[in-house]
């Protein structure tokens, strides 16, 4: 069957990092795909993997071992504006995405 | 550019009645799909269509129709509503879903069935 496993919910300090994690099992893979969604808004995109490795975007990475069935989204220098849901998903081999049901990040001052 | 507009924002609905939830892009995507969301779930693919004129059926199709006449236009239309069917819907396009495109979604519709 197909699964994305990921915490559901996760706390860090104002200017801490935090690394999410998410492990995932689907028919296929075209690439592992971050969104972020706000509380009563539409999930943006984040980033995308689709070979091993750390791909850096500002203050967000995310990392990819495809052997392992793994990823994960590093948050640094974490500011208030943060604090949402993180969501992880797989694209599987009909090029549809498969979606965890996300970590709600709440930021501390 | 709105990029992809949802009506209505939010609707409360008696069971049994029909309903049409509209979604509308601008980017001249090929794809487009309709989700749901549900509390401690991850986004549920309901219907999906590949270009204008054909769709396809995601997870959770039961109860759901959508048809795609043109490149913009996607509605979903719940024929018989059912509490069951609370939920959030996202509408989303990509370029293609021949490939790794990443999918915009609109805002959402909070949909209450009583």
């Amino acid at each position: 069957g197909q699964n994305i496993d990921q915490p559901t919910e996760m706390t860090a300090t104002e200017g801490a990092i935090v690394q999410i994690n998410c492990t995932y099992q689907t028919s296929g893979f075209n690439g592992l795909f971050w969104y972020q969604q706000h509380a009563g808004e539409a999930p943006t995109f984040l980033s995308y993997n689709v070979l091993d490795g750390l791909e850096e975007k500002g203050r967000f990475s995310s990392f990819l071992s495809r052997s392992k069935g793994y990823s994960y989204l590093l948050l640094k220098e974490l500011q208030m504006k943060d604090s949402a849901s993180y969501l992880c998903a797989s694209m599987d081999s009909n090029y549809q995405l498969i979606w965890g049901a996300g970590t709600k990040l709440i930021i501390k001052p | 550019i709105a990029g992809i507009t949802q009506a209505p924002t939010s609707q409360i609905l008696a069971a049994g009645r029909r309903m049409t939830l509209r979604c509308t892009q601008d980017m001249r995507h090929n794809a487009m799909y309709w989700y749901r969301q549900d509390l401690g779930l991850g986004l549920r693919l309901i219907h999906y269509s590949n270009t204008a004129g054909t769709t396809g059926k995601g997870e959770v199709p039961d109860g759901y129709s959508v048809s795609r006449a043109n490149t913009d236009d996607f509605p979903l239309t719940l024929a018989s509503a059912v509490p069951s069917q609370t939920s959030v819907y996202f509408c989303a396009s990509s370029d293609s879903v021949t490939s790794a495109d990443t999918q915009y979604f609109g805002p959402g519709t909070r949909l209450t069935v009583l």
